[in-house]
């Protein structure tokens, strides 16, 4: 069945670095684009990323701009998140997701995994 | 940034009660080719968040017919006929006509 497993959460100090994976199962995952969202202890859902299915051109939150890189490697169905200069409003349960369209270009996430904790720290 | 206001923000209901949330964008969510990029969201206790609805009002696959999505440009609601105690949770809107991808603050439904 169609599946998201994410990796790589853990405690991490002010400043530090992290990177996160997702490995996608039971559908063609070069075919669709992939998304990072997190939500905060207390508070709600935030998009994080997200990349196309080739991962030629990725987007991200104004608040992860030139410190988060989301990457993909199709051949081995993964989905990346490097995480640096981390501060404690990086703390959250990191989510990945498929996205899909109806079509005209628009996307949205259809399955998500169950998600991985990341807390900044120190 | 398009703003999402979700209301209410908490609702109890009992078992077998309708319920309503309201989701109101700052700017329309209608293309101009006619589709409108408003989606429903459930997140359960401890799991990771589910798709409800797509633009506006397309159950997605294996969601129960007790959810119905309504509503044009700026104004949503999802309606849930006869609640559940497995309908608790915080539901969420969303909004994919612009980045940043947007979501409401989340209505938390609990059962009375």
């Amino acid at each position: 069945q169609v599946q998201l497993v994410e990796s790589g959460g853990g405690l991490v100090k002010p400043g530090g670095s992290l990177r996160l994976s997702c490995a996608a199962s039971g559908f063609s995952f070069s075919d669709y684009y992939m998304t990072w969202i997190r939500r905060a202890p207390g508070k709600g859902l935030e998009w994080v990323s997200y990349t196309i299915s080739s991962g030629s051109s990725t987007y991200y939150a104004d608040s992860v701009m030139g410190r988060f890189t989301i990457s993909r490697d199709n051949a081995k169905h993964s989905l990346y998140l490097q995480m640096n200069s981390l501060g404690a409003e990086d703390t959250a349960m990191y989510y990945c997701a498929r996205m899909t369209t109806t079509g005209n270009g628009y996307y949205y996430m259809d399955v998500w995994g169950k998600g991985t904790t990341v807390t900044v720290s120190s | 940034d398009i703003v999402m206001t979700q209301t209410p923000l908490s609702l109890s209901v009992t078992p077998g009660q309708p319920a309503s949330i309201s989701c109101r964008s700052s700017q329309s969510l209608l293309h101009s080719h006619g589709k409108t990029y408003l989606y429903w969201y459930l997140q359960r206790p401890g799991q990771p968040p589910q798709l409800l609805i797509y633009e506006v009002s397309n159950r997605f696959s294996g969601v129960s017919d007790r959810f119905s999505g309504s509503g044009s440009e700026t104004d949503f609601t999802l309606n849930i006929n006869r609640v559940e105690a497995e309908d608790v949770g915080v539901y969420y809107c969303m909004q994919s006509i612009h980045l940043p991808l947007t979501f409401g603050q989340g209505t938390r439904l609990e059962i009375k």
